[in-house]
């Protein structure tokens, strides 16, 4: 089946500590994202990559980093920087540019707290 | 500022009524607006996608509206269900040369039988 995979489920960081969400996307997309969703709070934007080795900052890419080397993965690291990382994090896939249809195809997401 | 609204208080109804859910924004030009799925503890399913120049979009149970004078969107579920109880998010694309879907905060629908 295609889709977008996502994981750990569940992520537990400790103080001073980076860690690494993984996303993996076999719908041979372009696109890639990477979303933060709190509570009351609608979707934000860490992240995106329109393309292999390239990616851009979104709208709350402080204290995150990310790296694009296969089309198919798309990896978020939470670093020691992010002083409030607890949230739950959705990666997310599109054609890419020049699509008509740009809906974007999520993951399950990773349900990320702090220890 | 730029903004989008969703109601933040959830919407209960009775099975077999229609259900109706807002979006309104402020200070954007969208070329088109999404309307996704998403169940707890789950991501986002895409559900229907309007463009700027399409009043009225159907899927099934499912019709969505935009109004650019009134700068809104109106998503409609007819003869709702129990397992359309979820909570449904508004996108919209501010045109900025690459798509950076915005998010609403989305509305939480419950169906009672």
């Amino acid at each position: 089946d295609g889709g977008i995979t996502q994981s750990p489920k569940y992520l537990f960081r400790k103080e001073g500590q980076n860690v690494t969400l993984s996303c993996e996307q076999n719908l041979n997309h372009d696109a890639m994202y990477w979303y933060r969703q709190d509570p009351g709070q609608g979707l934000r934007l860490i992240y995106y990559s329109q393309i292999v080795n390239d990616f851009q900052k979104g709208d709350i890419a402080e204290g995150y980093s990310v790296s694009r080397e296969k089309k198919e993965s798309f990896p978020l690291t939470v670093t020691s920087a992010q002083k409030n990382p607890t949230a739950f994090y959705l990666c997310a896939s599109s054609m890419g540019v020049g699509a008509t249809n740009e809906k974007l195809f999520f993951g399950s997401g990773t349900q990320l707290s702090v220890l | 500022s730029q903004k989008i609204e969703q109601n933040s208080e959830a919407l209960n109804i009775q099975e077999g009524k229609t259900a109706t859910l807002t979006c309104n924004y402020t200070n954007y030009s969208p070329a088109y607006l999404q309307w996704y799925r998403q169940d707890p503890g789950r991501g986002p399913v895409f559900l229907l996608l309007i463009r700027e120049n399409e009043k009225e979009k159907r899927k099934e149970r499912l019709k969505v509206t935009f109004d650019t004078t009134l700068k809104q969107s109106l998503f409609h579920i007819t003869a709702s269900q129990p397992a359309d109880s979820a909570t449904y998010l508004c996108a919209l694309d501010p045109s900025t040369g690459f798509q950076k879907l915005v998010f609403g905060t989305g509305t939480r629908l419950l169906v009672s039988p």
